[in-house]
């Protein structure tokens, strides 16, 4: 069964840190991967995706993703963090076909110290 | 382009009662999807519409149910509802065929008592 693991419930990070939000997932074919945000009271903000080629996805607001079929892992990315930047994250996995069912992970939370 | 819009935003139901939550669906969207998310969870797929039928499901009970309209709009409706229903239900609306890139709403909060 799909699954999303997103071992980290909490982080907490000094502006202007590097960040890194690990995401595993389990699926049995090439997998589309996303990382969402949501910041409180709010819906969900696609960050960025990935469907194929390049490994190394650019997103909106700075973030990036690498793709590691190996590690079945879809790690989120940033050089340098800013506090608006505190929100919780989701890692989710779609399936193929245009089925637009998504498997999201329970989440990040992201805590930005000045 | 106006976005995916939710209503109502809170609301507060009792053990048992009906409720009903609408969402309409990005301009040029014709698919919407609706995840309930518990507090400190991820979002859960409920069930996606498109054409006005369902087309997938997730593992949600026959009290919920849905209804896509011809502009595309769409409905939730929960019967009987129990504590465990509390929680933020997330409209999201796409393309059929676009592979998972969900534009989402801001969501609507039920607490049921």
């Amino acid at each position: 069964a799909q699954s999303v693991t997103q071992p980290d419930i909490h982080i907490t990070v000094s502006e202007g840190a590097s960040l890194e939000l690990r995401c595993n997932y389990s699926y049995g074919a090439t997998p589309y991967l996303f990382w969402y945000v949501q910041s409180p009271g709010q819906g969900l903000q696609l960050l960025l995706k990935y469907f194929s080629g390049d490994t190394l996805v650019q997103g909106i607001k700075g973030f990036e993703a690498e793709f590691k079929r190996s590690q079945s892992s879809f790690n989120l990315r940033k050089p340098s963090v800013h506090w608006s930047d505190a929100a919780e994250y989701f890692c989710a996995v779609g399936q193929s076909g245009g089925y637009n069912k998504l498997i999201f992970g329970a989440g990040t939370r992201l805590a930005v110290h000045p | 382009e106006t976005g995916v819009t939710q209503s109502p935003t809170h609301l507060i139901k009792t053990r048992g009662q009906q409720v009903t939550l609408r969402c309409s669906s990005q301009s040029g969207h014709n698919t919407v999807s609706w995840y309930q998310q518990a507090l400190g969870q991820g979002p859960q797929f409920i069930f996606q519409y498109y054409r006005e039928e369902e087309n997938g499901r997730g593992n949600f009970p026959p009290r919920f149910s849905g209804l896509q309209f011809p502009n595309y709009s769409s409905e939730l409706n929960v019967n009987a509802l129990e504590l465990d229903d509390s929680a933020l239900y997330l409209c999201a609306s796409s393309q059929q065929g676009n592979n998972g890139e969900l534009f989402f709403g801001e969501g609507s909060r039920l607490t049921v008592l």
